[in-house]
């Protein structure tokens, strides 16, 4: 296990088009998290699973987006009619949930470009 | 609602210089906080968290509560520490971290010879 991976890496599509990212986070981990980051900013929470269970979207997350982790493993995220605002690096981490705390190990990114 | 300000989006200093790098809070409950850097070309990484309340690679981190800070220090900077900084901030109960971690914009440090 290399760590937390994403695919593609790189994306570039044009305005309307649907676009989806997947993340294989660490394979003990049962925390995965999307973020998304533009520039000159720190990353954005969008959502994170427990296992297959979403337990909190952001208010940046529209309804043009959805995520599913379906059997706890890795997660894909979908953009649907993407606009050019929605141009950034997505960011996915994954952790091991502990009474302790939370580190998250975060994966490469995909950069979408939407034209 | 929880929020990290970073203050400075560019810091440089001289090798060998003290470096300070800002973070400041908001957050009404108990908060766990971390520091992320990201070389270039790599990925984002934690650096240290305040719970631990370690040393890496020289740099140190106290969370003052008052006043609501959690900087990061290191009293000699080398070249190799140049880098994007994050402060990120995630809430706790009962022990139990929340999980979503709110970063500030980032700090910038470099380092020169």
């Amino acid at each position: 296990d290399t760590g937390v991976s994403q695919d593609p890496r790189h994306k570039i599509t044009k305005r309307g088009q649907n676009v989806t990212f997947r993340c294989d986070p660490i394979s003990e981990h049962n925390r995965l998290y999307w973020y998304r980051q533009t520039l000159g900013q720190g990353p954005e929470f969008l959502t994170y699973f427990q296992n297959e269970a979403q337990l909190e979207k952001s208010r940046l997350l529209s309804d043009r987006f959805s995520a599913e982790r379906p059997k706890g493993s890795f997660s894909t995220l979908e953009i649907q009619r993407t606009e050019q605002g929605d141009s950034a690096m997505y960011l996915c981490a994954s952790s091991f949930s502990s009474f302790s705390y939370n580190e998250q190990f975060f994966g490469p990114g995909t950069r979408l470009t939407v034209l | 609602a929880q929020r990290v300000t970073q203050p400075e989006k560019l810091l440089s200093v001289f090798k060998g210089a003290p470096v300070e790098l800002k973070c400041n809070y908001s957050y009404s409950g108990s908060p766990e906080l971390f520091w992320y850097v990201q070389y270039s070309r790599q990925r984002l990484q934690l650096l240290l968290r305040h719970i631990s309340r370690e040393s890496i690679k020289g740099f140190t981190a106290d969370l003052n509560k008052g006043e609501t800070s959690f900087h990061l220090k290191k009293p000699f900077a080398q070249e190799e520490d140049s880098a994007m900084y994050y402060c990120a901030l995630s809430g706790l109960a009962g022990g139990t971290s929340y999980g979503k971690l709110t970063f500030g914009q980032g700090t910038i440090l470099t380092v020169h010879p």
